[in-house]
Protein backbone atom coordinates (compact mmCIF):
# COMPACT_ATOMS: atom_id res chain seq x y z
CA UNK A 1 0.00 0.00 0.00
CA UNK A 2 1.30 3.53 -0.85
CA UNK A 3 1.13 6.12 1.99
CA UNK A 4 1.88 10.16 2.12
CA UNK A 5 3.13 11.97 5.08
CA UNK A 6 2.78 15.67 5.56
CA UNK A 7 4.62 16.17 9.18
CA UNK A 8 3.32 19.70 9.52
CA UNK A 9 -0.50 20.74 10.06
CA UNK A 10 0.61 24.23 10.23
CA UNK A 11 3.59 26.25 8.72
CA UNK A 12 4.44 30.02 9.14
CA UNK A 13 6.26 31.94 7.63
CA UNK A 14 7.37 35.83 7.16
CA UNK A 15 6.42 37.07 3.46
CA UNK A 16 9.68 37.43 1.77
CA UNK A 17 11.12 34.83 3.53
CA UNK A 18 11.83 31.10 1.90
CA UNK A 19 9.17 28.52 2.33
CA UNK A 20 9.43 24.34 2.38
CA UNK A 21 6.38 22.37 3.22
CA UNK A 22 7.69 19.02 3.77
CA UNK A 23 6.55 15.40 2.38
CA UNK A 24 7.49 12.04 2.63
CA UNK A 25 5.97 8.79 0.66
CA UNK A 26 5.91 5.22 0.97
CA UNK A 27 5.54 3.28 -1.97
CA UNK A 28 6.32 -0.31 -3.64
CA UNK A 29 7.36 0.46 -7.19
CA UNK A 30 8.21 3.95 -8.85
CA UNK A 31 6.27 6.67 -7.26
CA UNK A 32 4.79 9.80 -9.22
CA UNK A 33 4.26 12.51 -6.72
CA UNK A 34 2.01 15.69 -7.21
CA UNK A 35 1.68 18.77 -5.09
CA UNK A 36 -1.86 20.08 -5.10
CA UNK A 37 -3.15 23.97 -3.55
CA UNK A 38 -6.25 24.13 -2.44
CA UNK A 39 -7.76 27.84 -1.24
CA UNK A 40 -10.89 28.49 0.62
CA UNK A 41 -14.20 26.98 -1.18
CA UNK A 42 -12.54 25.56 -3.88
CA UNK A 43 -10.95 22.86 -5.62
CA UNK A 44 -7.25 21.22 -5.60
CA UNK A 45 -5.15 23.48 -8.39
CA UNK A 46 -1.96 21.57 -9.57
CA UNK A 47 1.42 23.27 -8.61
CA UNK A 48 3.85 20.60 -10.20
CA UNK A 49 4.33 17.06 -10.45
CA UNK A 50 7.62 14.67 -10.37
CA UNK A 51 7.26 11.75 -12.74
CA UNK A 52 11.14 10.85 -13.75
CA UNK A 53 14.22 13.00 -14.66
CA UNK A 54 15.71 15.93 -12.94
CA UNK A 55 15.09 15.90 -9.13
CA UNK A 56 14.53 19.31 -9.04
CA UNK A 57 11.07 20.41 -10.77
CA UNK A 58 9.62 23.93 -11.48
CA UNK A 59 5.78 24.51 -11.07
CA UNK A 60 3.33 27.34 -10.83
CA UNK A 61 3.75 30.69 -9.20
CA UNK A 62 7.07 30.00 -8.21
CA UNK A 63 7.17 27.07 -6.34
CA UNK A 64 9.30 24.09 -6.93
CA UNK A 65 9.96 20.61 -5.23
CA UNK A 66 13.05 18.54 -5.09
CA UNK A 67 12.61 14.77 -4.98
CA UNK A 68 15.08 12.78 -2.62
CA UNK A 69 14.64 9.16 -3.45
CA UNK A 70 17.14 8.77 -1.05
CA UNK A 71 15.32 10.07 1.93
CA UNK A 72 11.75 8.76 -0.27
CA UNK A 73 10.68 12.55 0.12
CA UNK A 74 9.26 15.43 -1.77
CA UNK A 75 9.52 18.88 -0.17
CA UNK A 76 7.87 21.88 -1.69
CA UNK A 77 9.47 25.00 -1.82
CA UNK A 78 9.52 28.55 -2.92
CA UNK A 79 12.19 31.22 -2.53
CA UNK A 80 10.39 33.80 -1.08
CA UNK A 81 6.91 33.76 0.38
CA UNK A 82 4.30 35.66 -1.01
CA UNK A 83 1.19 36.71 1.86
CA UNK A 84 -1.11 35.21 -1.51
CA UNK A 85 0.88 31.58 -1.45
CA UNK A 86 -1.40 30.96 1.94
CA UNK A 87 -3.36 28.17 1.40
CA UNK A 88 -3.59 24.59 2.21
CA UNK A 89 -0.97 22.51 0.26
CA UNK A 90 -1.83 18.90 -0.34
CA UNK A 91 1.15 16.21 -1.50
CA UNK A 92 -0.47 13.08 -3.50
CA UNK A 93 1.47 10.14 -5.16
CA UNK A 94 0.60 7.14 -7.86
CA UNK A 95 2.18 4.58 -8.12
CA UNK A 96 2.16 2.29 -11.93
CA UNK A 97 -1.03 -0.42 -11.86
CA UNK A 98 -0.77 -4.20 -12.89
CA UNK A 99 -1.81 -3.55 -16.76
CA UNK A 100 -1.20 0.48 -17.21
CA UNK A 101 -3.35 2.93 -16.71
CA UNK A 102 -4.38 6.28 -13.62
CA UNK A 103 -5.07 5.17 -10.28
CA UNK A 104 -6.69 7.51 -8.27
CA UNK A 105 -4.14 9.86 -6.08
CA UNK A 106 -3.12 8.63 -2.43
CA UNK A 107 -2.83 12.45 -0.09
CA UNK A 108 -1.34 13.38 2.76
CA UNK A 109 -3.44 15.15 5.23
CA UNK A 110 -2.44 18.78 3.97
CA UNK A 111 -0.62 21.80 5.42
CA UNK A 112 -2.10 24.71 6.08
CA UNK A 113 0.30 27.72 5.02
CA UNK A 114 0.37 30.76 6.59
CA UNK A 115 2.42 33.70 5.43
CA UNK A 116 2.28 36.80 7.60
CA UNK A 117 2.82 40.52 5.84
CA UNK B 1 -11.14 25.56 -12.81
CA UNK B 2 -13.42 25.99 -15.67
CA UNK B 3 -11.89 23.13 -17.25
CA UNK B 4 -13.89 21.09 -14.74
CA UNK B 5 -17.41 22.25 -13.78
CA UNK B 6 -19.18 20.83 -10.51
CA UNK B 7 -23.20 21.04 -9.74
CA UNK B 8 -24.57 22.18 -7.20
CA UNK B 9 -22.13 23.81 -5.33
CA UNK B 10 -23.91 23.61 -2.14
CA UNK B 11 -26.14 20.90 -1.55
CA UNK B 12 -28.41 20.47 2.20
CA UNK B 13 -30.40 17.14 1.93
CA UNK B 14 -32.77 15.27 4.96
CA UNK B 15 -31.41 11.05 5.33
CA UNK B 16 -34.24 10.30 3.59
CA UNK B 17 -33.66 11.92 0.28
CA UNK B 18 -32.50 11.26 -3.17
CA UNK B 19 -30.16 13.80 -4.94
CA UNK B 20 -27.11 13.38 -7.63
CA UNK B 21 -24.10 15.17 -8.37
CA UNK B 22 -22.79 16.09 -11.68
CA UNK B 23 -19.68 16.75 -12.84
CA UNK B 24 -18.49 17.51 -16.30
CA UNK B 25 -15.28 17.78 -17.94
CA UNK B 26 -14.07 20.13 -20.96
CA UNK B 27 -10.45 18.99 -21.11
CA UNK B 28 -10.84 16.02 -23.57
CA UNK B 29 -9.75 13.84 -20.60
CA UNK B 30 -10.61 9.80 -20.80
CA UNK B 31 -10.75 9.05 -17.05
CA UNK B 32 -12.57 10.29 -13.88
CA UNK B 33 -12.95 10.43 -10.64
CA UNK B 34 -15.05 11.37 -7.36
CA UNK B 35 -12.99 12.31 -3.95
CA UNK B 36 -14.37 13.23 -0.74
CA UNK B 37 -12.37 15.81 1.51
CA UNK B 38 -14.22 15.67 5.41
CA UNK B 39 -13.02 17.86 8.15
CA UNK B 40 -9.43 17.04 9.66
CA UNK B 41 -8.77 13.69 7.23
CA UNK B 42 -6.78 13.35 3.54
CA UNK B 43 -8.85 13.43 0.68
CA UNK B 44 -10.50 9.68 0.44
CA UNK B 45 -10.79 8.02 -3.45
CA UNK B 46 -14.24 7.28 -4.31
CA UNK B 47 -14.17 5.99 -7.70
CA UNK B 48 -12.36 5.39 -10.81
CA UNK B 49 -13.79 5.49 -14.03
CA UNK B 50 -11.64 4.96 -17.57
CA UNK B 51 -13.15 5.42 -20.74
CA UNK B 52 -16.83 5.02 -18.87
CA UNK B 53 -16.12 1.49 -17.16
CA UNK B 54 -15.78 1.35 -13.63
CA UNK B 55 -12.37 0.41 -12.30
CA UNK B 56 -11.69 1.30 -8.68
CA UNK B 57 -14.78 1.23 -6.17
CA UNK B 58 -12.89 1.84 -2.61
CA UNK B 59 -15.07 0.17 -0.56
CA UNK B 60 -17.76 3.12 -0.66
CA UNK B 61 -20.93 2.44 0.82
CA UNK B 62 -23.71 1.41 -1.31
CA UNK B 63 -25.73 4.66 -0.52
CA UNK B 64 -23.67 6.08 -2.99
CA UNK B 65 -23.79 5.49 -6.49
CA UNK B 66 -21.55 6.04 -9.14
CA UNK B 67 -22.27 6.60 -13.06
CA UNK B 68 -20.46 7.41 -16.30
CA UNK B 69 -22.59 7.79 -19.06
CA UNK B 70 -19.90 9.16 -21.49
CA UNK B 71 -15.91 10.40 -20.84
CA UNK B 72 -17.22 13.93 -20.16
CA UNK B 73 -19.63 13.51 -17.18
CA UNK B 74 -19.65 11.67 -14.25
CA UNK B 75 -22.69 11.49 -11.22
CA UNK B 76 -22.74 10.29 -7.85
CA UNK B 77 -26.57 9.88 -7.00
CA UNK B 78 -26.78 9.74 -3.28
CA UNK B 79 -29.78 8.09 -1.13
CA UNK B 80 -30.20 7.50 2.19
CA UNK B 81 -27.25 9.16 3.20
CA UNK B 82 -25.41 9.79 7.00
CA UNK B 83 -24.99 12.93 8.82
CA UNK B 84 -21.48 11.87 8.49
CA UNK B 85 -21.88 11.75 4.88
CA UNK B 86 -21.36 15.78 4.82
CA UNK B 87 -18.06 16.77 3.28
CA UNK B 88 -16.77 18.19 0.22
CA UNK B 89 -17.01 16.11 -3.24
CA UNK B 90 -14.56 16.31 -5.90
CA UNK B 91 -14.56 15.75 -9.22
CA UNK B 92 -11.28 14.72 -11.10
CA UNK B 93 -10.26 14.21 -14.52
CA UNK B 94 -7.25 12.89 -16.71
CA UNK B 95 -6.24 11.10 -19.40
CA UNK B 96 -5.84 7.39 -18.62
CA UNK B 97 -1.97 7.48 -18.02
CA UNK B 98 0.00 6.97 -15.18
CA UNK B 99 2.04 10.08 -15.69
CA UNK B 100 -1.15 12.49 -15.99
CA UNK B 101 -2.07 14.52 -14.25
CA UNK B 102 -5.65 14.66 -12.36
CA UNK B 103 -7.54 18.74 -12.38
CA UNK B 104 -10.43 19.12 -9.97
CA UNK B 105 -13.43 20.60 -9.99
CA UNK B 106 -14.52 23.37 -7.73
CA UNK B 107 -16.34 20.39 -5.38
CA UNK B 108 -19.66 19.88 -3.92
CA UNK B 109 -20.36 21.17 -0.30
CA UNK B 110 -23.08 18.76 1.26
CA UNK B 111 -24.89 19.07 4.31
CA UNK B 112 -26.73 15.88 5.28
CA UNK B 113 -29.47 16.70 8.52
Amino acid sequence: AQSVAQPEDQVNVAEGNPLTVKCTYSVSGNPYLFWYVQYPNRGLQFLLKYITGDNLVKGSYGFEAEFNKSQTSFHLKKPSALVSDSALYFCAVRVDRAGGGADGLTFGKGTHLIIQP
Amino acid sequence: ETGVTQTPRHLVMGMTNKKSLKCEQHLGHNAMYWYKQSAKKPLELMFVYSLEERVENNSVPSRFSPECPNSSHLFLHLHTLQPEDSALYLCASSLWAVRETQYFGPGTRLLVL
